[in-house]
C-alpha cells in the first residue's frame, strides 16, 4: 500500500525567504503527482500536477520536481509571501491505477512572516 | 458555478443521527470521490464513482456509511446512527477521467461534527 510523507511538518519562515517542501512515496510505480495548497477550514486548491513522464512542473513562484525512481518530489516556493501561508499536501493515485483515489500525505503547515 | 460544490458547509448532528452530505461535480467529470479529514491530517479515501458506478468503496470505515451517484452527476454520502468518530470534513473531488491521468479538483468539504 502506497504511504507518503512531508517533511517538514511546520515551518515558519520570514517574508521573502526561499523555501523547500519535501515529499516521499514508498511505491515508485506512480502515474502522476499533485501538490495542493489548504487554507484553515477550506478545501483544497490544486497547485501543480506532475506527470510520471516529467521532471518538473513550474507555475509562477511555484516549481514541483518529480524523482520517480527515488521516490521523491519537491515543492519549491519562491519569495515566499504572507498569501502563500496554508498547509501544503501532495498526493498520489493509490495504486498507479486509473480508477483510484489518492493517497495523501499529513502536509506541511507553512506560516510566512510578515 | 464551475467548480465543486458541497452542501452543507457545516453539520452538527446528535449521535444516532442520520446524515447526507451532497457534492455538485464539475459539469462533465466522469469520475467522483470521497475522502474522510480528521483534524491535522491528510485526507483519506472513501469511495470512487465512474458516472454512476461505484468501483470502489474499499475506503467506507463501516457499513454505516453509504454513496450513491443515481445519475452519474450528483452524489450524496450518507452516514447513519453517527458516532462521534464520525466527525470530520468529507471533501468531494471530481475529474474528467481517472486520477491516473487527470486532475483532481475538489469543493469546499463539509465539516461534521457529531455531539
Amino acid at each position: 500500500k502506497q504511504e507518503v510523507t512531508q517533511i517538514p511538518a511546520a515551518l515558519s519562515v520570514p517574508e521573502g525567504e526561499n523555501l523547500v517542501l519535501n515529499c516521499s512515496f514508498t511505491d515508485s510505480a506512480i502515474y502522476n503527482l499533485q501538490w495542493f495548497r489548504q487554507d484553515p477550514g477550506k478545501g483544497l486548491t490544486s497547485l501543480l500536477l506532475i506527470q510520471s513522464s516529467q521532471r518538473e512542473q513550474t507555475s509562477g513562484r511555484l516549481n514541483a520536481s518529480l524523482d520517480k525512481s527515488s521516490g521523491r518530489s519537491t515543492l519549491y516556493i519562491a519569495a515566499s509571501q504572507p498569501g502563500d501561508s496554508a498547509t501544503y499536501l501532495c498526493a498520489v493515485p493509490d495504486s498507479g491505477g486509473g480508477a483510484d483515489g489518492l493517497t495523501f500525505g499529513k502536509g506541511t503547515h507553512l506560516i510566512i512572516q510578515p | 458555478g464551475a467548480g465543486v460544490s458541497q452542501s452543507p458547509r457545516y453539520k452538527v448532528a446528535k449521535r444516532g443521527q442520520d446524515v447526507a452530505l451532497r457534492c455538485d461535480p464539475i459539469s462533465g467529470h466522469v469520475s467522483l470521490f470521497w475522502y474522510q479529514q480528521a483534524l491535522g491530517q491528510g485526507p483519506e479515501f472513501l469511495t470512487y464513482f465512474q458516472n454512476e458506478a461505484q468501483l470502489d468503496k474499499s475506503g467506507l470505515p463501516s457499513d454505516r456509511f453509504f454513496a450513491e451517484r443515481p445519475e452519474g452527476s450528483v452524489s450524496t454520502l450518507k452516514i447513519q446512527r453517527t458516532q462521534q468518530e464520525d466527525s470530520a470534513v468529507y471533501l468531494c473531488a471530481s475529474s474528467f477521467g481517472g486520477t491516473a491521468n487527470t486532475e483532481a479538483f475538489f469543493g469546499q468539504g463539509t465539516r461534521l461534527t457529531v455531539v
